[in-house]
């Protein structure tokens, strides 16, 4: 089926560094997503993007977050600085439409780790 | 989170044996969707009922919704080894955000 990667799988870096999540969803798709998971937790909504443009996002999507998508590329979540309770699995996600009719395609997610 | 609660349980049953795990929820949801999340990879969709449906089947897997009471299942039949995982419910107000519950721990051994 779809697929959505995620680059890199895993990444360790220290506090107050930036880090850059990539995604490449699925190409014909519309909407897209980050959650964040930490380890044993549910899955929890960051942010989601559409047309160029934030559409909502949550409390977890702190000031020090941001996202892009630039001329139809890879779909970032650029983390800085970097605090230790960023230290997570970040999902991406991509769907064709709204996701009360759509089905949400997930990556495998991107081990952050903050030392 | 006020919604995809569901309560967080773990299941160790026997290859072969039917399961069933629920979900509530606090607000309003035009869907609820059940992902499965194996280790180390995200959530895949499994099944997805609409707020219009009461049951939604799909080969071993059964979904019920009940509005009234704010609550959905996940039934799955004869499960295998290869059903061991994470499943999650979601719902989705409409506003193209899903809340996930925290999920039920199902492990089944051959």
């Amino acid at each position: 089926g779809p697929k959505v990667l995620q680059i890199p799988s895993h990444q360790i870096i220290d506090m107050g560094q930036m880090v850059t999540l990539n995604c490449d969803p699925v190409s014909n798709h519309l909407y897209f997503y980050w959650y964040k998971q930490i380890l044993g937790q549910q899955m929890e909504f960051l942010v989601n993007f559409y047309n160029g443009k934030v559409m909502e996002k949550s409390k977890l999507f702190k000031d020090q977050f941001s996202v892009e998508r630039p001329d139809g590329s890879y779909f970032t979540l650029k983390i800085q600085p970097t605090a230790l309770e960023d230290s997570a699995v970040y999902f991406c996600a991509s769907s064709p439409g709204q996701t009360s009719a759509e089905t949400l395609y997930f990556g495998s997610g991107t081990r952050l780790t903050v030392l | 989170s006020q919604w995809g609660e569901e309560n967080l349980q773990a299941l160790s049953i026997q290859e072969g044996e039917d399961v069933t795990m629920n979900c509530s929820y606090k607000t309003y949801t035009t869907v609820v969707q059940w992902y499965r999340q194996k280790s180390g990879k995200g959530p895949a969709l499994i099944i997805l009922i609409r707020s219009n449906e009461r049951e939604k089947r799909s080969g071993r897997l059964r979904a019920t919704l009940d509005t009234s009471s704010q609550s959905s299942s996940l039934s799955i039949t004869g499960t295998l080894a290869t059903d061991t995982a994470v499943y999650f419910c979601a719902t989705d107000s409409g506003y193209n955000k899903l809340t996930f519950g925290k999920g039920t721990v199902l492990l089944v051994s051959p």
